[in-house]
């Protein structure tokens, strides 16, 4: 199984909604990451964990909150969002961090509107 | 300065070959990766680089880098319409935790029949 596997595939919500985007992967992947992407743009890192620890925020807003419940799964809880937070949430994984931070398996991604 | 450039945009016709190209300023790059996306879709990685190669092939994937001139190239021989994609150069610099990932605007390939 090489895949990463994200859900939802899309959602919309509002700026008072709470919701969480999740995602699963089964490699046996000790590392794990959130990215954005705007539209025609490369992915911005915002998390890294580690071996179910968070290694790398990179300066994200408090309202977007990373959660790694165990080595398989990591969510991104989202809260209080703003209009410009509408992006391609992308969640990927690599055999570690380090040297294989490069070899990334990426899911799909979630649509993410914000109204 | 850590920076990644690659032209936006190329045109290619079926069965002919692209080049793809990618210039880095951080000499200190360790790996050079090439990833593809294709619309509405994750990232995929294609292939891969050690900063001391100079040359690595995979199918119809051949990487091509030139460190003295910090320049790395992908060519697709037989490019299909199925090729067409956004590719993202991206290179690895830093060591162990404090490794950092520094990705190009990514350049947008159309094949056309």
């Amino acid at each position: 199984d090489t895949e990463v596997t994200q859900t939802p595939k899309h959602l919309v919500m509002g700026m008072t909604n709470k919701k969480s985007l999740k995602c699963e992967q089964h490699m046996g992947h000790r590392a794990m990451y959130w990215y954005k992407q705007k539209a025609k743009k490369p992915p911005e890192l915002m998390f890294v964990y580690s071996y179910e620890k968070l290694s790398i925020n990179e300066s994200v807003p408090s309202r977007f909150s990373p959660e790694c419940p165990n080595s398989s799964l990591l969510n991104l809880h989202l809260h209080a969002l703003q209009p410009e937070d509408s992006a391609l949430y992308l969640c990927a994984s690599s055999p570690s961090f380090g040297r294989f931070m490069g070899e990334l398996f990426f899911g799909e991604g979630s649509r993410l509107t914000v109204l | 300065g850590e920076d990644v450039e690659q032209s936006l945009f190329l045109s290619v016709r079926e069965g002919d070959s692209s080049v793809i190209n990618c210039t880095y300023t951080d000499s200190s790059s360790t790996y050079l990766y090439w990833y593809k996306q294709e619309p509405g879709a994750g990232l995929q990685l294609l292939t891969y680089i050690f900063s001391n190669m100079d040359m690595k092939q995979d199918q119809r994937l051949t990487v091509l880098l030139n460190k003295k001139d910090k320049h790395l190239s992908l060519r697709i021989a037989d490019t299909q319409t199925g090729d067409s994609a956004i590719y993202f150069c991206a290179e690895s610099i830093g060591a162990g935790n404090n490794r950092k990932l520094i990705w190009g605007l990514g350049t947008s390939l159309a094949v056309n029949p």
